[in-house]
């Protein structure tokens, strides 16, 4: 099975602070995305990328960079944490479809770190 | 920008009913997919439909994809406790890999 594992379940951090969250996945999947959930909002999408060293802003990046230097590892910083940055920060990776879209097999989403801003 | 509604937001169904959630996309959508997330858990991928008209099957769970390729629905027959959670739709922006989330609906079943 594809495992997404991120770095932290629960994280607490200070207004201003610069937060590194981390996410690894294990399948060698090209695609991998960060996205936010909060209630009655749904999943917004915040950075994805679709291969190493590339990445591409989703409908929510301000506040918000990101690294691909890896394959397998997506870093998302919040460059100077805001009490409206708490939120759950999910990410999930997939596999390239072959063009037509019908081999797409749907994301695989990480456990979730839950990100406190005080 | 693009949008995937979802209706109802909320439901509470007595167990053994029926249930139903539908998605709604302010443009045509190349596919959708369907996730289910347990109370405390992530999204985990349920179905895809690629389809105009498509209709599929898991179980009690009865997905469709809209002619016009624009909306779809989650039906679920009999509804059990273990269906508990929130069910998302997500549509893939076409030309892209990137897929819109709906809302969510967050079903609770009464035993």
């Amino acid at each position: 099975d594809v495992k997404v594992t991120q770095s932290s379940r629960y994280l607490v951090k200070r207004t201003g602070e610069k937060v590194f969250l981390e996410c690894v996945q294990d399948m060698d999947h090209e695609n991998m995305f960060w996205y936010r959930q909060d209630p009655g909002l749904g999943l917004r999408l915040i950075y994805f990328s679709y291969d190493v060293k590339m990445k591409e802003k989703g409908d929510i990046p301000e506040g918000y960079s990101v690294s691909r230097e890896k394959k397998e590892r997506f870093s998302l910083i919040l460059e100077s944490a805001s009490t409206n940055q708490t939120s759950m920060y999910l990410c999930a990776s997939s596999t390239r479809s072959r063009g037509d879209f019908s081999y797409d097999y749907g994301y695989t989403f990480g456990s979730g770190t839950r990100l406190t801003v005080v | 920008g693009q949008q995937v509604m979802q209706i109802p937001q909320y439901q509470h169904v007595q167990e053994g009913e029926d249930f139903t959630t539908y998605c709604n996309s302010s443009t045509t959508l190349s596919n959708i997919q369907w996730y289910k997330q347990r109370p405390g858990g992530h999204p985990v991928f349920l179905i895809q439909l690629v389809k105009s008209g498509e209709v599929k099957k898991q179980k009690r769970l009865t997905f469709q994809f809209g002619e016009a390729k624009k909306n779809s629905s989650l039906h679920i027959t009999a509804t059990q406790t273990t269906d508990v959670g929130t069910y998302f739709c997500a549509g893939r922006v076409s030309g892209t890999y990137k897929y819109i989330f709906g809302t969510g609906t967050r079903l609770k079943v009464l035993a």
